[in-house]
């Protein structure tokens, strides 16, 4: 079955850690796309990326990297620089970066600092 | 810029109640809108789309008409389900430089009760 798969399902840090966290498609989708979500708030874009070796900052991007080296990955790092990372976190990839695309989402990460 | 605001919720039915999910939108361009569907503790599925004035976007008895003259995109289902139970949120995809972003509402949680 194709489809979105992010791992951990939760993720406990201590401050001052970096963690990646995993999203892995195989879909043969070339955009990629990170979201953050917080209680009673949309979803707010990370990064995104339309094809390999290729991304770029979304609306929050301060306190995180990404890097895109295979079509099917596309891991999200959270840096000790990042004031508040307790969130969850949302993966998501459509065939093209096309606005007609929908976007499909994997299950999510919960990251809780401790 | 771009945004997207819907009815705050909770909102509380019955089953077998009618639902509306209000949804309205500021966009410079030309949008495809959709609403995306969030069940406890996953990520988001695509639950219908639009992505042009007057298309109506249907699935699973949940409706929504692309209403460019009030830069609406209501969602309605004329019985809801206990298993309806969840956020729902309206999103619009417009395009931004070489791709169309997505950008989400709040989202409304749904609750069906017995």
């Amino acid at each position: 079955d194709g489809g979105i798969t992010q791992s951990p399902k939760y993720l406990f840090r201590k401050e001052g850690q970096n963690v990646t966290l995993s999203c892995e498609q195989n879909l043969n989708h070339d955009a990629m796309y990170w979201y953050r979500q917080d209680p009673g708030q949309g979803l707010r874009l990370i990064y995104y990326s339309q094809i390999v070796n290729d991304f770029q900052k979304g609306d929050i991007a301060e306190g995180y990297s990404v890097s895109r080296e295979k079509k099917e990955s596309f891991p999200l790092t959270v840096t000790s620089a990042q004031k508040n990372p307790t969130a969850f976190y949302l993966c998501a990839s459509s065939p093209t970066s096309s606005q007609y695309n929908e976007q499909f989402f994997g299950p999510g990460t919960r990251l809780t600092v401790l | 810029g771009n945004s997207v605001t819907q009815m705050e919720g909770p909102v509380t039915l019955s089953e077998e109640a009618f639902l509306t999910i209000n949804c309205t939108y500021t966009a410079t361009g030309y949008p495809s809108l959709f609403w995306y569907v969030q069940y406890p503790g996953e990520g988001l599925q695509l639950l219908l789309k639009a992505t042009k004035a007057d298309d109506k976007g249907s699935n699973k008895g949940f409706e929504a008409t692309y209403r460019k003259e009030t830069t609406s995109f209501h969602l309605e289902k004329g019985s809801v389900q206990v298993s309806d139970s969840a956020v729902y949120f309206c999103a619009l995809s417009d395009r931004e430089g070489s791709w169309g972003k997505l950008q989400f509402g709040a989202g409304t949680q749904v609750v069906v009760t017995p």
